[in-house]
């Protein structure tokens, strides 16, 4: 069975330019998490889908960030306009419904940004 | 406000010996906690995890153990061996969902 999917696996880009990360849950699993890890750090929550569906999205900068879950199966993760900042990995994961105590979270490659 | 937290960046340990990292927590509202293992270029997988009805679970070569009281976890790993080499996160689900992850530890085991 394939495991969460992304792509592209880097990318670098001039700071002000838009970026896209898209993402392959494993099939069957509605929600869908993006994470944001910096250098030296763990990941950090940005957005976590239940289906199509946000359910949280508190930690998403909404100024530049936005993600879309359109059929509830991929999703695409946009920063518009990237900011030297932004250069991290961004991780995608997926699980079944329910708490994680009991529903793995299976996580991506991740896709590593470089803003220049 | 780092809720989960891993003091040690990094650990050396030869192989065959015990491997142990730890995890401290702030949160006393935590109580289920995971550890993840980070290859360089792939994403973090599942290891072990603990309740904390629990203070001890065991998997295979991996233990993880749970003192409520100092809110403090470690894993222990014996024999450590060379593919153990990883990034070690500590992990724990706030309000049933959401994984807050600590800062990593850095493990090498060199024969």
């Amino acid at each position: 069975e394939a495991g969460v999917v992304q792509s592209p696996r880097y990318k670098i880009i001039e700071k002000k330019q838009p970026v896209a990360f898209w993402c392959n849950p494993i099939s069957g699993h509605n929600t869908l998490y993006w994470y944001l890890q910096n250098l030296g750090q763990g990941p950090e929550l940005l957005i976590r889908y239940e289906n199509e569906e946000a359910v949280d999205d508190s930690q998403l900068p909404k100024d530049r960030f936005s993600a879309e879950r359109l059929k509830g199966v991929d999703s695409t993760l946009k920063i518009q306009p990237a900011e030297l900042g932004d250069s991290a990995v961004y991780l995608c994961a997926s699980s079944l419904d329910g708490p994680v105590s009991y529903n793995e979270q299976f996580f991506g490659p991740g896709t590593r940004l470089t803003v220049l | 406000d780092q809720q989960v937290k891993q003091n040690s960046p990094s650990l050396s340990v030869q192989e065959g010996r015990i491997s142990i990292l730890n995890c401290d927590y702030t949160n006393s509202m935590f109580d289920y906690f995971l550890w993840y293992k980070k290859y360089p270029a792939e994403g973090p997988t599942f290891l072990i995890s603990i309740s904390s009805i629990k203070d001890k679970n065991e998997d295979g070569r991996f233990t993880v153990f749970l003192n409520k009281s100092a809110k403090h976890l470690s894993l222990h790993i014996v024999p450590s061996q060379p593919g153990d080499s990883a990034v070690y996160f500590c992990a724990a689900p706030h309000r049933t969902d959401k994984l807050i992850f600590g800062t990593g530890t850095r493990l090498q085991v060199f024969p």
